[in-house]
């Protein structure tokens, strides 16, 4: 079982709609739970993190962490065609024999068009 | 992709060779990593390093080697080049809650 399962999309959603992205893992020591953006030809970036099960807002974005039941997810809310990019979820040991361990799902390729 | 520096950009092996893929970092953070880009795999991590003088095994490590030189510098080794090690590499590095990336090293192997 892989550590960090992401569902793969593709999904195209048309200006405006709401988004969710979501991932499932397995490890219950896993303390960082992140969301990373990916253009076409370039490394990822950090969208957001959070500890902690609960929400973390930011602008558009909100991220969701349920720890009892190993679930994440990002919405974004008012999709513009410039969100149009691979989302992938990540999650960091932060404890134990694989500290420093950035784990990454397999990415979601989202499409937003006008 | 500020602090990352990834080399070559691109690449073009012959089965069996070997190389060496270079990475680093001006940000002086511990955390140092290799991944590998795949069609519908996401990033698959060959090899990360928490900090200088250690590395650990990731999910993809078979058919590479790794060395962390010093805090700086992450450098990554196929021995024996096989088409299935044709990727996008990426390093990337990183200290808590964030990992920066580099730009990638597009690697095909023939």
């Amino acid at each position: 079982q892989k550590e960090v399962e992401q569902d793969p999309g593709p999904l195209s959603v048309p200006e405006g709609a709401i988004v969710s992205l979501n991932c499932t893992y397995s490890n219950s020591a896993f303390q960082y739970f992140m969301w990373y953006r990916q253009y076409s030809r370039k490394g990822p970036e950090l969208l957001m993190y959070t500890y902690s099960s609960g929400n973390k807002e930011d602008g558009r974005f909100t991220a969701q962490v349920d720890k009892s039941s190993k679930y994440i997810s990002l919405f974004i809310r008012d999709s513009q065609p410039s969100d149009s990019a691979t989302y992938l979820c990540a999650i960091l040991n932060a404890g134990g024999t694989s500290y420093g361990k950035l784990t990454f799902g397999q990415g979601t390729i989202l499409t937003v068009h006008p | 992709n500020a602090g990352v520096t990834q080399t070559p950009k691109f690449q073009v092996l012959k089965t069996g060779q070997s190389m060496t893929l270079q990475c680093a970092q001006d940000m002086n953070h511990n955390s140092m990593y290799w991944y590998r880009q795949d069609p519908g795999m996401g990033l698959r991590l060959i090899y990360y390093s928490a900090s200088e003088g250690t590395t650990d095994k990731g999910e993809v490590p078979n058919g590479y080697n790794v060395s962390r030189l010093n805090k700086r510098e992450f450098s990554l080794r196929l021995e024996s080049a096989a088409p299935s090690q044709t990727s996008v590499y990426f390093c990337a590095e990183g200290e808590n809650t964030e990992a920066f990336f580099g730009q990638g090293t597009r690697l095909t192997v023939v």
